[in-house]
């Protein structure tokens, strides 16, 4: 089992209000990725990193921002909250080593944005 | 462009009964492909994963799949159902050769009747 922290679980906050939502892992794992998840929906890729000062969008357009200073923290920020901002958000951490080639996923933050 | 379908977005089992969750991708090449759970509240966790070689995989949980590649299906078996699998199954392709980028499915909601 791989060990990927978010926090905070659970954020209730005003429009207009800039938030920073974290994720953290203990692995080591070069490969980091945002996904977005509304409810009865599928997962969307929203952001990812290769590795250190490295970031990419991803298929879903985002307003939100990364940054990936050290290899185990993988922050995402969004300047100003909106209402449709609501949404699940979920970190995932990638080990690349063949047949264990794997996304491993974190608890998640449900982000409210009233 | 590849996809993944869940045709079934809920499911009900009574505790004992067989369960086969369906699923179907669309994919040109050799797909890698995964079954994730997500318990209400949490992130995912990975029940299994087919790379290639025997077509029938086993994960965790007595969870298995079975790989038909005439059929574009990678289903979910499990032979008899606890209530504590009651949870949201989503189906996943790997599209780069990997878990590097993945493709979602929407999820079938399990829910398991006493």
């Amino acid at each position: 089992e791989a060990d990927i922290y978010q926090t905070p679980r659970y954020l209730v906050i005003g429009t207009g209000k800039k938030i920073t939502l974290e994720c953290s892992q203990t692995m080591g794992h070069d490969k980091m990725y945002w996904y977005q998840q509304d409810p009865g929906m599928e997962l969307h890729l929203i952001h990812y990193s290769y590795g250190v000062n490295s970031t990419e969008k991803g298929d879903l357009s985002s307003e939100s921002t990364v940054s990936r200073i050290r290899t185990e923290h993988f922050p995402l920020t969004l300047e100003s909250a909106r209402p449709s901002h609501t949404s699940q958000y979920l970190c995932a951490s990638n080990e690349l080593a063949g047949r264990t080639d794997t996304q491993y996923f974190g608890p998640g933050t449900r982000l409210t944005v009233l | 462009a590849q996809s993944v379908t869940q045709p079934d977005i809920h499911i009900t089992v009574s505790e004992g009964a067989s369960l086969e969750l369906r699923c179907n991708y669309s994919y040109g090449a050799t797909p890698y492909l995964f079954w994730y759970v997500q318990s209400p509240g949490q992130g995912l966790q990975l029940l299994l994963k087919y790379f290639s070689g025997d077509t029938l995989v086993q994960g965790i949980k007595g969870f298995e799949a079975e790989f038909k590649r005439s059929q574009s299906s990678f289903n979910l078996r499990k032979p008899s159902v606890h209530w504590s699998d009651a949870a949201e199954y989503f189906c996943a392709v790997g599209i780069q050769g990997g878990s590097e980028k993945l493709v979602f499915g929407k999820g079938t909601k399990l829910t398991v009747n006493p």
